[in-house]
C-alpha cells in the first residue's frame, strides 16, 4: 500500500514568518510530486511540482525532494493571511502507471 | 475558457437511487480521475482513464461506474450499492498520464 503522510496540523504561524509544510512517502517508486492549495469548501489548485532531488522556487513557493530520505516540503516564505488553507501533497509512481496518491493534507493558519 | 466543468455543485439523493455527476473538460487533456473527499480527509481515488474508452477502478471503486465514450467527458454514477455516498466529489485531467493534474470545482452530494 503506497502512502504519503502529512501531519493535519493545525500548523500556525505568524504573518511574514516562513511555513514549512513536510510530507514523507513510502513508495521509492515515486518520481514525482505535486502540492496543492485547497481553500475550505474549494477544489484543490496546483501551486508546484518537483521531480528531481533539490529545492524548485517559485516566487513564494519553493519546494524541496530528497529522495534518499523520502521526504519532500514545501516553504512559504512572507506568510500571508491568504495562504491559510490546506495544503495537499500527492506522489506519482512510474511503476504504477503514475498514479497519484495524495496525503491527508496539512491545516496552515497564518495569523495577522 | 478553457477548463473542467462539473455540474451540478450541489446534489441531493433519495436512499436507494443512483445518481450520475457531470465532468466536462475542453482542456484536450487524455487523462481523467475521480477523486472522494470526506471532511477532514484526504482525497481518495475512485475510478482514472487514460485515454477515451478505457477506464481503470481506484482504490474504493465499489458502488460507482463511469463511462469514457468522448475525449472531453468522464461521467460518474453513484448507484446504491454505495453504502455512504455523501462526500465531495472531485474531478481532475491532465494532458496525459502521470503530470499534473487539474481540478473541477467539485459536486458536494447528500443523500437524505
Amino acid at each position: 500500500q503506497k502512502e504519503v503522510e502529512q501531519n493535519s496540523g493545525p500548523l500556525s504561524v505568524p504573518e511574514g514568518a516562513i511555513a514549512s509544510l513536510n510530507c514523507t512517502y513510502s513508495d521509492r517508486g515515486s518520481q514525482s510530486f505535486f502540492w496543492y492549495r485547497q481553500y475550505s469548501g474549494k477544489s484543490p489548485e496546483l501551486i508546484m511540482f518537483i521531480y528531481s532531488n533539490g529545492d524548485k522556487e517559485d516566487g513564494r513557493f519553493t519546494a524541496q525532494l530528497n529522495k534518499a530520505s523520502q521526504y519532500v516540503s514545501l516553504l512559504i516564505r512572507d506568510s500571508q493571511p491568504s495562504d491559510s488553507a490546506t495544503y495537499l501533497c500527492a506522489g506519482g509512481d512510474n511503476n504504477a502507471g503514475n498514479m497519484l496518491t495524495f496525503g491527508g493534507g496539512t491545516r496552515l493558519m497564518v495569523k495577522p | 475558457d478553457g477548463g473542467i466543468t462539473q455540474s451540478p455543485k450541489y446534489l441531493f439523493r433519495k436512499e436507494g437511487q443512483n445518481v450520475t455527476l457531470s465532468c466536462e473538460q475542453n482542456l484536450n487533456h487524455d487523462a481523467m480521475y475521480w477523486y472522494r473527499q470526506d471532511p477532514g480527509q484526504g482525497l481518495r481515488l475512485i475510478y482514472y482513464s487514460q485515454i477515451v474508452n478505457d477506464f481503470q477502478k481506484g482504490d474504493i471503486a465499489e458502488g460507482y461506474s463511469v463511462s469514457r465514450e468522448k475525449k472531453e467527458s468522464f461521467p460518474l454514477t453513484v448507484t446504491s450499492a454505495q453504502k455512504n455516498p455523501t462526500a465531495f466529489y472531485l474531478c481532475a485531467s491532465s494532458i496525459k498520464w502521470g503530470t499534473e493534474a487539474f481540478f473541477g470545482q467539485g459536486t458536494r452530494l447528500t443523500v437524505v
